[in-house]
């Protein structure tokens, strides 16, 4: 299993643009979970889904930020528009949610700058 | 509710030196720690987790419900070492509650 899988890497984008950040959960895994990380606020839970429902969006910044899970292995994260204060590195992480508990897979991250 | 409080922001120690990085927590059902590491610009990589009680590149961490800390040590600090480090308490079946991350320098 190549692990969560996140795109793109890095994105540059124009304030006001949308933004779609995208993670794929490692097979099997039913718990994706959506963080931002700044020098400021370190790592910030944003949302999080188990088996495809949203369960805790309250991290959620504003309405501008919207998540998805189309189905069990694919999740989205969309900022429309986008601001520069949203610049930060989102991280997703997924998580097998029975029997015993290994803790969190994380991607590599997506480096997101709004100029 | 849960707390989990890492006082130190930044830490540095010199290569060889022992090193502890601290944990606090605060939970009210039985606690299940983890200690992830970050090195510079890379993925949160889980380090170890006190149920397995194992020692990872040198590092141990030991659960005190006394005291309610889980700190991590490593008796001589390498290099490499050098990296972010995020302490974390399962809450519920299966979430994670991390706290705010201990940046470790450890200088040559």
């Amino acid at each position: 299993d190549a692990g969560v899988i996140q795109s793109p890497r890095h994105e540059v984008t124009e304030m006001g643009q949308e933004v779609t950040l995208r993670c794929k959960l490692i097979s099997g895994h039913n718990s994706l979970f959506w963080y931002r990380q700044t020098m400021m606020r370190g790592l910030e839970l944003l949302i999080y889904f188990n088996n495809n429902v949203p369960i805790d969006d309250s991290g959620m910044p504003e309405d501008r930020f919207s998540a998805k899970m189309p189905n069990a292995s694919f999740s989205t994260l969309k900022i429309q528009p986008s601001e520069p204060r949203d610049s930060a590195v989102y991280f997703c992480a997924s998580s097998f949610g029975s029997g015993d508990f290994y803790g969190y897979t994380f991607g590599s991250g997506t480096r997101l700058t709004v100029v | 509710a849960q707390r989990v409080t890492q006082p130190e922001k930044l830490l540095s120690v010199f290569k060889g030196a022992p090193v502890e990085l601290k944990c606090n927590y605060s939970y009210s059902g039985s606690p299940e720690l983890f200690w992830y590491v970050q090195y510079s610009r890379q993925r949160l990589q889980l380090l170890l987790r006190h149920i397995s009680r194992e020692s990872i590149k040198g590092f141990t961490a030991d659960l005190n419900k006394g005291e309610t800390s889980f700190h991590l040590k490593k008796p001589f600090a390498q290099e490499e070492d050098s990296a972010m480090y995020y302490c974390a308490l399962k809450t519920g079946a299966n979430n994670l509650f991390f706290g705010t991350g201990t940046r470790l320098t450890v200088i040559p």
